[in-house]
């Protein structure tokens, strides 16, 4: 069964560095084609992707935050990193991470962790 | 960049069959997927492949998808149903990975 699970900072102060983590079960960021995506929701907003992670360390970025984005792994803990620097008050969202086993058309989420809420003020 | 157009909110009442849109150029080209939100939930996937279900998801969800618009179509609507629902797609330019604005779903 997989599972994943973010972790991090609930509150940054705008100009910061936000770092969360998604520890996830369930399958290997060895495997062909398994990704990890993260995802994002304002308060009473929509979903936004943010950046989306490969076995192969391919990498894709949502190209307005692409400056500011960087996403690691670490296949031994089973866990994606994603860093956003110069944090600002409407970077305030839930961030969640979720498990993709395709490419391209085939990039659907499932499962997707519960997500945690950062918000962004000084 | 490429953008998918749905419906701020739909209501329907229990027992009744529920369509939700998701319009964007050519989508028809494209697979979609959806997502079923409820209040303080993670989003959950209902349908992959325009119309696949994952395991444990009723056979009352369903897709389509041709020229323009995909569908969402939920039959024998329950009161547990009503959530936010978001389409989703691969654009492979611009934003790769694209979602829909969210249709709420509201059981009268």
């Amino acid at each position: 069964q997989i599972s994943l699970k973010e972790s991090g900072p609930t509150l940054v102060k705008p100009t910061q560095t936000l770092t969360l983590t998604c520890t996830f079960s369930g399958f290997s960021l060895t495997t062909n084609a398994v990704g990890v995506g993260w995802i994002r929701q304002p308060p009473g907003k929509a979903l936004q992707w943010l950046a989306l992670f490969y076995w192969d360390d391919d990498k894709h970025f949502r190209p307005s935050l692409k400056s500011r984005l960087t996403i690691t792994k670490d296949t031994s803990k089973n866990q994606v990193v994603l860093t956003m620097t110069n944090m600002d008050p409407v970077d305030t969202a839930t961030y969640y991470c979720a498990h993709t086993s395709g490419r391209g058309d085939y990039a659907w989420f499932d499962p997707w962790g519960q997500g945690t809420l950062v918000t962004v003020s000084s | 960049s490429y953008v998918l157009t749905q419906p701020p909110s739909v209501s329907v009442a229990p027992g009744q069959t529920a369509g939700i849109t998701c319009g964007g150029n050519n989508i028809g080209g494209k697979s979609v997927h959806w997502y079923q939100q409820k209040p303080g939930q993670a989003p959950v996937l209902v349908v992959y492949n325009d119309n696949d279900r994952p395991s444990g998801i009723p056979e009352r969800f369903s897709g389509s998808n041709s020229g323009n618009t995909a569908t969402l179509t939920i039959s024998r609507v329950e009161a547990g149903d009503e959530a936010d629902y978001y389409c989703q797609v691969w654009d492979g330019s611009g934003d790769p990975v694209i979602f829909g604005g969210g249709t709420k779903l509201t059981v009268l």
